[in-house]
């Protein structure tokens, strides 16, 4: 069965440095999505990807943060300048062209900001 | 805009007894409608979705959930329970428009008692 998948599982940094998340979403999948959950509280959507743009994004999406598909098949979610309120598990999802498809979700990236 | 309001963060259940989740939600436009759930360190994973078709919806593992827009609601209910079920479960729900974002409710953590 096709599947999101991420990587790494799990990432520490420092404050301040630059992150990478990295995803690659299902093959013939046409929308991309980042969102994160800080440890105890809901999921929240940081941003949407279609037709190589945003499509959409949140107000947490600040300019810290930026998304790539660089190559076709990943899909990335750069933090520029990590903060420790950074710190969360970040999910992927990916879904299909029709509207009344779900989105699947990848099992996540825990960033750990020190 | 849309919201989803899980009433209950905690619901506790003996094995065997009916499981129901409350999830209520806020659209100005028809929704559609998803309850994911989430194992403990794993990423989120469909367990049924409403997209305007039949109001009852079935999903995996014996999960079921009614979509009742008089009371804008769409609780979960398996009629027994199984200590596998303990779990965190959201209600998200989405414009019925193209690539919209996904919006979670806080989440319902289940606990199953033997």
């Amino acid at each position: 069965e096709p599947e999101v998948t991420q990587t790494p599982s799990h990432q520490v940094t420092q404050m301040g440095q630059e992150v990478i998340l990295r995803c690659v979403p299902i093959s013939n999948h046409l929308y991309f999505y980042w969102y994160r959950q800080i440890l105890g509280q809901k999921v929240e959507f940081l941003v949407s990807f279609y037709n190589n743009e945003i499509s959409e994004k949140s107000e947490i999406f600040d300019d810290q943060f930026s998304v790539e598909r660089p190559d076709g098949s990943n899909f990335t979610l750069k933090i520029r300048s990590t903060k420790l309120e950074d710190s969360a598990m970040y999910f992927c999802a990916s879904r299909g062209r029709s509207e009344n498809t779900e989105a699947f979700f990848g099992q996540g990236t825990r960033l750990t900001v020190v | 805009a849309q919201s989803v309001t899980q009433l209950g963060s905690h619901v506790s259940v003996s094995e065997g007894a009916l499981v129901l989740l409350r999830c209520n939600y806020s659209s100005s436009v028809p929704p559609y409608l998803f309850w994911y759930v989430q194992y403990p360190n794993q990423g989120l994973q469909l367990l049924l979705k409403y997209t305007s078709a039949a109001t009852l919806v079935k999903g995996i593992n014996g999960f079921e959930a009614e979509f009742k827009k008089s009371e804008t609601s769409f609780h979960l209910t398996k009629p027994s329970a199984h200590m596998s079920d303990a779990a965190e479960y959201f209600c998200a729900v989405k414009r019925e428009t193209s690539g919209s974002r996904l919006t979670f409710g806080e989440g319902t953590q289940l606990t199953v008692n033997p």
